[in-house]
């Protein structure tokens, strides 16, 4: 089955800095999908990134915050931008590798807390 | 608008006994519905799915889940609990064939299994 390589897998930084996360699938997908989960809580999806245009954002993000990219079928991005300790969280890549809503697999996360 | 809810936040069970987290939806449209497990310090994988077919579905590690339609639920079962076991569980569904690729997730389900 297809791999998804989500990197960094943790990292601690400044409040006012920006991370950019990586994903990389092992074969070409349509949609890839950026979910948050804050402490103890479920997934909520941030945003959905379709290749050569703009991702589709849900309520609450916004693209000045998570601004994303989608260079190829392969890999795509998600910015934090200007970090704040409300931004801690998990932040897992998603794709749907049968290509028909059947076959959701995530990233392992990149775990990140804002000090 | 499709929700999901699972019915009790913390299971706690012996190792050898039933498992049994509950798992309730609402959606317009016929579902496709999965259950992920969390292990701690990991991303999500996937433990079933229902999107056709036969009502029960068996997944991985023993665990299996019937799909309700008159009752929309789809609770998760194990018949002998592990301690490896012990986990957060989650609930997910989409719109199925009308898929938008868009996960909801239900607020998750700690199991602790007592030794």
């Amino acid at each position: 089955s297809a791999v998804i390589s989500q990197k960094p897998s943790r990292d601690i930084c400044q409040r006012g800095t920006s991370l950019t996360i990586q994903c990389q699938v092992d074969s070409q997908v349509t949609m890839m999908f950026w979910y948050r989960q804050q402490p103890g809580q479920s997934l909520t999806l941030i945003a959905t990134a379709n290749q050569g245009s703009e991702a589709t954002y849900e309520s609450g993000f916004v693209i000045d915050k998570f601004p994303i990219s989608r260079p190829n079928l392969t890999f795509s991005t998600l910015t934090v931008s200007n970090m704040s300790p409300e931004d801690s969280s998990i932040y897992l890549c998603s794709v749907d590798l049968q290509g028909d809503g059947r076959g959701y697999t995530f990233g392992s996360g990149t775990r990140l807390t804002v000090v | 608008a499709q929700s999901v809810t699972q019915l009790g936040s913390h299971v706690s069970v012996s190792e050898g006994a039933l498992v049994l987290l509950r798992c309730n939806y609402s959606s317009s449209v016929p579902p496709y519905l999965f259950w992920y497990v969390q292990y701690p310090n990991q991303g999500l994988q996937l433990l079933l799915k229902y999107t056709t077919g036969a009502t029960l579905v068996k997944g991985i590690n023993g665990f299996e889940a019937e799909f309700k339609k008159s009752e929309t639920s789809f609770h998760l079962t194990k018949p002998s609990a592990h301690m490896s076991d012990a986990a957060e569980y989650f609930c997910a569904v989409t719109q199925g064939s009308s898929n938008t690729g868009k996960l909801i997730f239900g607020q998750g389900t700690t199991l602790q299994v007592k030794p």
